[in-house]
């Protein structure tokens, strides 16, 4: 299994351009999370969704937005970048069908995003 | 949102010394607290998954121990190694149980 994959590794853009960072797990986890790594800040949640269909904010949501229309997929969108988004952006999934809500969340290896 | 402390910020020790750090969490409604491992340039990995106070869980030379009541939980490791530096990062998850708010990590560098 490859488990959660992040497309792409890195990525550089201008400001005031969109971008989508694409995030894709084999694992049918029901739960996807959009996380950014801030500085001495730990990482701090932007979206999150529990299972097709249904997404929710998390601490950090403005300037994003996602879509859950399959199980597998949790894209996000920066529709104006800003230099105030530039950072490591993590995709993790968790909470397999079959298992309880006591499990740990899976990471991809991230998104390198700078906007300039 | 909760509000999850950990400490120290940072710490340096020597190949061979055990540390611990910890985490605090709000007791309330408390659901469940997670230990994650974040080597540089890598993403983060699971270590343990704690939610009954008392609760004391190992693996290998790294252990974790949780007090619900008083809303902290220690990271032990014993016998540091230079592969032991990395990031520990804890996270608590309440009773709504949707989302995961995590600390600012503990970055540990072991000297050889």
């Amino acid at each position: 299994n490859a488990g959660v994959t992040q497309t792409p590794k890195f990525r550089i853009l201008k400001i005031g351009q969109s971008m989508t960072l694409q995030c894709t797990q084999d694992m049918n986890h029901n739960y996807m999370y959009w996380y950014r790594q801030d500085p001495g800040m730990g990482l701090k949640l932007i979206y999150y969704s529990v299972g097709a269909g249904i997404t929710d904010k998390g601490e950090v949501p403005n300037g994003y937005n996602v879509s859950r229309s399959t199980t597998e997929d949790f894209p996000l969108r920066l529709e104006l970048a800003a230099p105030s988004q530039t950072s490591v952006y993590f995709c993790a999934s968790s909470y397999p069908r079959t298992g309880g809500r006591n499990q740990p969340q899976h990471f991809g290896d991230g998104t390198r995003l700078s906007i300039l | 949102i909760l509000n999850v402390e950990q400490s120290p910020q940072s710490l340096h020790v020597q190949e061979g010394d055990s540390t611990n750090f910890t985490c605090s969490f709000p007791s309330s409604n408390f659901y469940a607290l997670h230990w994650y491992r974040w080597e540089t340039a890598k993403s983060p990995e699971a270590l343990f998954v704690m939610t009954l106070n008392g609760d004391e869980k190992k693996k290998g030379r790294i252990s974790a121990t949780l007090n619900t009541k008083e809303g902290y939980s220690y990271l032990y490791i014993k016998g540091s190694q230079p592969e032991d530096s990395a990031t520990y990062l804890c996270a608590s998850l309440d009773n709504a149980g949707n989302m995961l708010t995590f600390g600012g990590g503990t970055r540990l560098m072991v000297k050889p």
